[in-house]
């Protein structure tokens, strides 16, 4: 079991451009979770996919961002336009389909420029 | 929406004491609730969590209570040590019932002084 991984652990961008993260949840997970952690602050959810539907959105999930998991295996996280307010860390969850517990990545970093 | 308030924002206890974490929730459907250590520079670890049938879990050093009534979960750690110190996350969720994404606190700055 090699946990959740995120690609890349580190962006940095100028505001306008747009980027995307990648996310690989733990093998036979099938639920995965995108939440966004400013500064000094717990993670605030985002978005969560069963399989390849996406059941749950936050309304902080603007249309600047979309998030894909087109096979049902990993998941990609997309900012168009970035903002300056956009600087936070992304982390990916992934759980297995009965269980209760959410496992976490080691996130990536958005610092916008 | 669910709202999770944590105390407190810093908790500085002597190596060996025991330190205690508590939450309040605001959404009575809330079923699960699990509590987070988080390091500098990493992602969130899952340390333990509580269902809302059981009133009380224990894994060694760690433990978590449950009160639904008064809406409010705590995280106990006995006997603490160095590498204790972290930040603490508790969160809920409602899961199953459309709301899986968990609302997590501010978060609790754990120092332990040797």
């Amino acid at each position: 079991d090699t946990g959740v991984s995120q690609d890349p652990r580190h962006k940095i961008t100028k505001r306008g451009q747009n980027v995307t993260f990648r996310c690989d949840p733990i093998s036979e997970h099938n639920r995965l979770y995108w939440y966004r952690q400013t500064l000094g602050q717990g993670p605030e959810f985002l978005t969560y996919f069963q399989n390849e539907a996406q059941l749950e959105k936050s309304r902080l999930l603007s249309d600047r961002f979309s998030a894909e998991r087109p096979k049902g295996s990993f998941s990609t996280l997309e900012i168009q336009r970035t903002e300056q307010g956009d600087s936070a860390m992304y982390l990916c969850a992934s759980s297995i389909g009965t269980g209760y517990e959410q496992y976490f990545g080691p996130g990536t970093r958005l610092t916008v420029t | 929406g669910e709202n999770v308030e944590q105390h407190p924002s810093t908790l500085s206890v002597q190596e060996g004491d025991s330190a205690v974490i508590k939450c309040t929730y605001s959404d009575s459907a809330s079923n699960y609730f699990p509590w987070y250590k988080q390091e500098l520079g990493k992602g969130p670890q899952l340390i333990i969590d509580i269902r809302s049938n059981v009133g009380e879990k224990k894994d060694q050093r760690i433990a978590v209570t449950l009160n639904k009534t008064a809406k409010h979960f705590s995280l106990h750690i006995t006997e603490t040590q160095p590498e204790d110190s972290a930040v603490y996350f508790c969160a809920a969720s409602r899961r199953g019932g459309g709301a899986d994404g968990l609302t997590f606190g501010k978060g609790t700055h754990l120092i332990i002084q040797p």
